[in-house]
């Protein structure tokens, strides 16, 4: 059975900043990869998919990258800003419908 | 409208209550989705429509019912619910058979069960 783990749960960072978002899967065996955004009481956004047979993925800030063998994908978020702040979440489609990790809580203080 | 559309937004219902959760895409797309996502817990994927038949449907209690009457439009009866079953309500589209197989979601239903 597929799981999705994301660390860290939460992440806050001061404006301008790098950061990196961690997704792990257990099952390698997948089709593609999402990264979502969500902010609070609303639905999600599509930012980047990788298929499996891609390393990665570029969207002006974001960059998602893919290691299908060791189960691992990162979100790379360049010069953050407070309107970036929103939960990630990563989710793979593989035998199974699309499974999701619990996301990572991202605030940027300005 | 583009993208995918869900109504109502909001909802407030009580135990005794039946009503439906509607959901439209404008994508072209060839299957859609309902999923639960509730305070604290990743997203929970509860049926999987493909070309209009139910493909996946994970134990899911019958008090959701879900119909599929055309590719581009996806209810969920609701009936008898618990306070529990509160939770935002997402659907979802995707171009099935090949090709990315990106999923869209529509904003979502904030349920609340009193």
């Amino acid at each position: 059975k597929q799981e999705v783990t994301q660390i860290p749960a939460a992440l806050s960072v001061p404006e301008g900043e790098n950061l990196v978002l961690n997704c792990s899967f257990t099952d390698s065996a997948i089709y593609n990869l999402q990264w979502f955004r969500q902010d609070p009481g609303k639905g999600l956004t599509s930012l980047l998919l990788i298929q499996s047979s891609q390393r990665e993925q570029t969207s002006g800030r974001l960059n998602a990258s893919l290691d299908k063998s060791s189960g691992r994908s990162t979100l790379y978020i360049a010069a953050s800003q407070p309107g970036d702040s929103a939960t990630y979440l990563c989710a793979v489609l593989g035998n199974t419908p699309l499974v999701f990790g619990k996301g990572t809580r991202l605030s940027v203080i300005a | 409208e583009t993208g995918v559309t869900q109504t109502p937004r909001h909802l407030v219902m009580g135990m005794t209550n039946k009503k439906s959760l509607k959901c439209e895409q404008h994508l072209g797309h060839n299957a859609m989705y309902w999923y639960k996502q509730s305070a604290k817990k990743p997203l929970e994927l509860m049926f999987v429509y493909s070309l209009e038949e139910r493909v996946e449907n994970n134990s899911v209690p019958s008090r959701f019912s879900p119909e599929c009457p055309n590719s581009s439009h996806l209810f969920l009866h609701l009936h008898t619910l618990q306070p529990e079953d509160s939770a935002l309500y997402l659907c979802a589209s995707s171009q099935d058979g090949g090709g990315l197989r990106e999923q869209f979601f529509g904003p979502g239903t904030r349920l609340t069960v009193l």
